[in-house]
């Protein structure tokens, strides 16, 4: 069973400021999504990876897949309050149907 | 419209009971999931369905059967429901790598 590690597990942070949460693993994955889950709802796909090395960009945030595809990070430029959020990477490792979950990133920006 | 549907949103229930939480996806996918996320927001599989076929059934107690009568629904029924049940369930399905969650069911036991 693959295992993914997340960091930060908690981060509290004011309007403006930028940040990055990490997700790393020890297994090579052929896709790696992320995932935001706001209070009270189900986890929202928001990317998802799959060569290594690759960067996508969704307005504010920014997505890397690692060279070896073991780890993945999130970068959010002036985070908004509405990025408040649990942020959850998933791997999939190829021949595997099931995705596998990080603990999470629970995200807080205060105004 | 709701994607991936699943009653009751809440359910507050005493130990020893047994409850069923249902689940409807309209989005025409072959594979539905249950996950369960405890207090400290940790998402794990519990089964998932490939056209009606269980294909995943993760170590989770004999208390807990899905079942599904047809591949756009995934019934997760709970018997002598116990303290540490207390979680949210979501249901989701997918057709490739993407999943598609519900909105959570919350259980609480008392």
């Amino acid at each position: 069973t693959q295992l993914l590690e997340q960091s930060p597990q908690f981060l509290s942070i004011q309007e403006g400021e930028n940040l990055t949460v990490y997700c790393n693993s020890s297994s090579v994955f052929s896709s790696l999504q992320w995932y935001r889950q706001e209070p009270g709802e189900g986890p929202v796909l928001l990317v998802t990876v799959v060569t290594g090395g690759e960067v996508k960009k969704l307005k504010r945030l920014t997505f890397q897949f690692g060279d070896a595809r073991k780890d993945s990070s999130l970068h959010i430029t002036a985070a908004q309050p509405g990025d408040t959020g649990l942020y959850l990477c998933a791997g999939a490792e190829s021949g595997y149907s099931t995705l596998t979950f990080g603990k999470g990133t629970m995200l807080l920006v205060s105004p | 419209d709701t994607a991936v549907s699943q009653t009751p949103k809440y359910l507050v229930t005493q130990m020893g009971n047994d409850k069923s939480i249902k689940c409807e996806q309209n989005l025409g996918h072959d594979t539905m999931y249950w996950y369960k996320q405890d207090s400290k927001k940790f998402l794990k599989i519990m089964f998932s369905y490939n056209n009606k076929e269980l294909i995943i059934n993760e170590t989770v107690p004999n208390r807990f059967s899905p079942k599904s009568p047809d591949k756009a629904h995934l019934n997760l029924h709970i018997n002598s429901l116990e303290l540490g049940d207390s979680a949210v369930y979501f249901c989701a399905s997918s057709q490739t790598d993407t999943i598609y969650f519900g909105e959570g069911s919350w259980l609480t036991v008392v």
